[in-house]
C-alpha cells in the first residue's frame, strides 16, 4: 500500500505561472487536506474535502484552488504563482471515526516561486 | 477559536537525556489530541494520540497524558536517542468543528547529540 503520493517532489516556478500539485491516496479515505508548512508558522490548512464532490476553504485559501472529482485524487492549483507561495506543501487524508480520524501525510512538495 | 501552543525550540539534548516538550491547547469542545513527528526530508507521521481526559498515549518510548484541568498534552521521553532528532508537532481535532481538520502547533525541533 503506497498511502499518499505527492508529485512533484520539488519544483522551481516563475512568478505568474500556473502550477498543479498532485495528490493521490489509495486508502479509500473520505477526507483529504492540503497544508503549507512555513518556518516558524507550523502547518496551515489551505483547503480540505470531506468527501468526493465537496471542498472547503481552510485558514489560508487565497491564491489556491482544489477539486475532488473522485475519492483518490485531490489536486491543488496555483493559478498565478507569487513568491509568497514559496513553501513546502503537504497533502493528507483521514479515514473513519473508528480509526480515530488519524491523518496520514504525503512526503511533501517543495515549491519555490521566483 | 481552537489553538495549540507548544514550546519553541530548538531543543538540544545529549543522548539518554530526559525530554519534555510542552503543549497546551484551547478548544471549545472535547478535542482529541495528537503528537506528530517529522523526520528530516519527510512528511508528518503520527507518534501518539489521546481521545479523552486522562488518556495516556504512548509509542516508541514517548508518552503524553491528556490533562483537561490544565488543558495540556506534554510530550515526554525518559531517554532520547540520536534517531529521535526531528520536529515534533502537537495538534488537536475538535469534533465539534465543521471542518474536522487538525490544528497544529508551530513545531519544536529536537536535536540529540551523541
Amino acid at each position: 500500500i503506497a498511502g499518499i503520493t505527492q508529485a512533484p517532489t520539488s519544483q522551481i516556478l516563475a512568478a505568474g505561472r500556473r502550477m498543479t500539485l498532485r495528490c493521490t491516496q489509495d486508502m479509500r479515505h473520505n477526507a483529504m487536506y492540503w497544508y503549507r508548512q512555513d518556518l516558524g508558522l507550523g502547518l496551515r490548512l489551505i483547503h480540505y474535502s470531506n468527501t468526493a464532490g465537496t471542498t472547503g476553504k481552510g485558514e489560508v485559501p487565497d491564491g489556491y484552488s482544489v477539486s475532488r472529482a473522485n475519492t483518490d485524487d485531490f489536486p491543488l492549483t496555483l493559478a498565478s504563482a507569487v513568491p509568497s507561495q514559496t513553501s513546502v506543501y503537504f497533502c493528507a487524508s483521514s479515514g473513519h471515526a473508528g480509526e480515530g480520524n488519524i491523518q496520514y501525510f504525503g512526503a511533501g512538495t517543495r515549491l519555490s516561486v521566483l | 477559536g481552537n489553538s495549540v501552543t507548544q514550546m519553541e525550540g530548538p531543543v538540544t539534548l545529549s543522548e539518554e537525556a530526559f525530554l519534555t516538550i510542552n503543549c497546551t491547547y484551547t478548544a471549545t469542545g472535547y478535542p482529541s489530541l495528537f503528537w506528530y513527528v517529522q523526520y528530516p526530508g519527510e512528511g508528518l507521521q503520527l507518534l501518539l494520540k489521546a481521545t479523552k481526559a486522562d488518556d495516556k498515549g504512548s509509542n516508541k518510548g514517548f508518552e503524553a497524558t491528556y490533562r483537561k484541568e490544565t488543558t495540556s498534552f506534554h510530550l515526554e521521553k525518559g531517554s532520547v536517542q540520536v534517531s529521535d532528532s526531528a520536529v515534533y508537532f502537537c495538534a488537536l481535532k475538535d469534533y465539534g468543528g465543521s471542518q474536522g481538520n487538525l490544528i497544529f502547533g508551530k513545531g519544536t525541533k529536537l536535536s540529540v547529540k551523541p
